[in-house]
């Protein structure tokens, strides 16, 4: 069965700065893959998922991510961050359309 | 238009009661996934609904239980509670089945179980 590894919980940093939440999965098969974004007191909005095609991924508000077989990785970039994407982010998997895994979170924290 | 609405927002239960959660879809949407959300965890999937049917299970044992309507909204039932159960449960809905789908996601229902 698939897993997912989001190896930072928190990253704090600089506003205008860039930043990269790293995510990785392990499974054997293909897989589709997702990051979320919780504010506080708020559900999960979908930033970008990943299902077949180009490995570069563009999603909404800036966010990017790239899928890498070969390194089982879809990390999530954004060049210039913004004191509004302070939240929590979250990377999941899904295997052959079934079950769908999610990582611990990463809270980002940006700082003025 | 309406997003994803859940009820209650809170609930408190003791243990060895029983619960039921209700979830209307966003507008246009013909289906309804539910997870479960720990304290400082990522969300963990229960179950998918599509055509009033259970099409995906995630690791959760039988106590759990849902159910569609023919409007589309849900219900997800969860017999003999567990202190264990206490968390945010969060109901998505998108359209077509699948897991692939953009899942658009309610607030959720904060469950205390005591």
């Amino acid at each position: 069965a698939q897993s997912v590894t989001q190896l930072d919980s928190q990253v704090p940093v600089f506003e205008e700065a860039p930043v990269e939440l790293r995510c990785n999965y392990s499974s054997s098969v293909s897989v589709y893959l997702f990051w979320y974004v919780q504010y506080p007191n708020q559900g999960l909005q979908l930033l970008l998922k990943y299902l077949s095609g180009s490995t570069l991924v563009k999603g909404i508000n800036g966010f990017e991510a790239e899928f890498n077989k070969s390194q089982t990785s879809f990390h999530l970039r954004k060049p210039s961050v913004h004191i509004s994407d302070t939240a929590e982010y979250f990377c999941a998997v899904s295997e052959y359309n079934n079950d769908m895994r999610f990582g611990a979170g990463t809270r980002l924290t940006v700082k003025p | 238009d309406a997003g994803v609405t859940q009820s209650p927002t809170h609930l408190i239960k003791t243990r060895g009661q029983q619960v039921t959660l209700r979830c209307s879809p966003k507008s246009g949407h013909d289906t309804v996934s539910w997870y479960q959300q720990a304290l400082g965890q990522g969300p963990q999937f229960i179950f998918q609904y599509y055509e009033e049917e259970e099409r995906q299970r995630g690791n959760f044992p039988d106590r759990f239980s849902g159910h569609q309507f023919p409007n589309y909204s849900s219900e997800l039932n969860v017999n003999a509670l567990l202190l264990g159960d206490s968390a945010l449960y969060l109901c998505a809905s998108s359209l077509g089945g699948g897991l692939q789908e953009t899942q658009y996601f309610g607030p959720g229902t904060r469950l205390l179980v005591l």
